[in-house]
């Protein structure tokens, strides 16, 4: 198993532009998340998914659209990029939805700079 | 939203030394977690803790669930270089999808 992939690793943008972050999981997962990671602020959740067709907003969804079409994948749009969203980005999945978050699976995480 | 407040942000050891964070929070949580970030990577599971008053083992790393459910400490015993990295705890409330993290423990290993 690839377990958690995320594409591309590095991308700078120019503000206002619009980009996916594609996150994919080999593993039939049913939970998948996004979080980004800013300096001195742990994670924070920006959207998840409980299954295909399912999905609903964590602490920071501004900005940010996601869906579900399919159990592997997860992609992350940011539909007019700004400087603010500047950040490292992670996808994460789990076998169970809800409750059972414990067992997340990290990608090695998108570094996002936005001009 | 829940806040997390981790402490240290930073710990500069000797390695043998143990080592020891802790997390609070304003906030009942049902479960707590512990994570290692490697850099450039993301957050792998060290312990997951259920209930209150849980303390749990692994390996080297202990961790407990405090009583009242609002905390959570992370011990390490006889550190040694691979243990640097940044220490992230994570707070889940029953049935809820959302997860809070810590900002993190920055911890150095000098050989």
């Amino acid at each position: 198993n690839a377990g958690v992939t995320q594409t591309p690793k590095f991308q700078v943008l120019k503000t206002g532009q619009s980009m996916t972050l594609q996150c994919a999981q080999d593993m039939n997962h049913e939970y998948m998340s996004w979080y980004r990671q800013d300096p001195g602020m742990g994670l924070r959740l920006i959207h998840y998914s409980v299954g295909a067709g399912i999905t609903d907003q964590g602490e920071v969804p501004n900005g940010y659209n996601v869906s579900r079409s399919t159990t592997e994948d997860f992609p992350l749009r940011l539909l007019s990029a700004a400087p603010s969203q500047t950040s490292v980005y992670f996808c994460a999945s789990s076998p169970t939805p809800g409750g059972g978050q414990e067992t997340q699976y990290f990608g090695p995480g998108t570094r996002l700079l936005v001009l | 939203g829940q806040q997390l407040n981790q402490s240290p942000q930073s710990m500069f050891i000797q390695e043998g030394e143990d080592v020891s964070m802790n997390c609070t929070s304003s906030s009942i949580f049902n479960t707590w977690l512990w994570y290692k970030q490697d850099p450039g990577e993301g957050p792998v599971l060290l312990i997951a803790l259920y209930k209150a008053g849980e303390l749990t083992s692994n390996g080297r790393l202990t961790a407990q669930f405090g009583i009242t459910r609002k905390d959570s400490f992370l011990n390490i015993s006889a550190s040694i270089p691979s243990d640097v990295g940044i220490y992230f705890c994570a707070g889940q409330m029953y049935n809820n999808n959302d997860m809070r993290f810590g900002a993190g423990t920055r911890l150095t290993v000098k050989p």
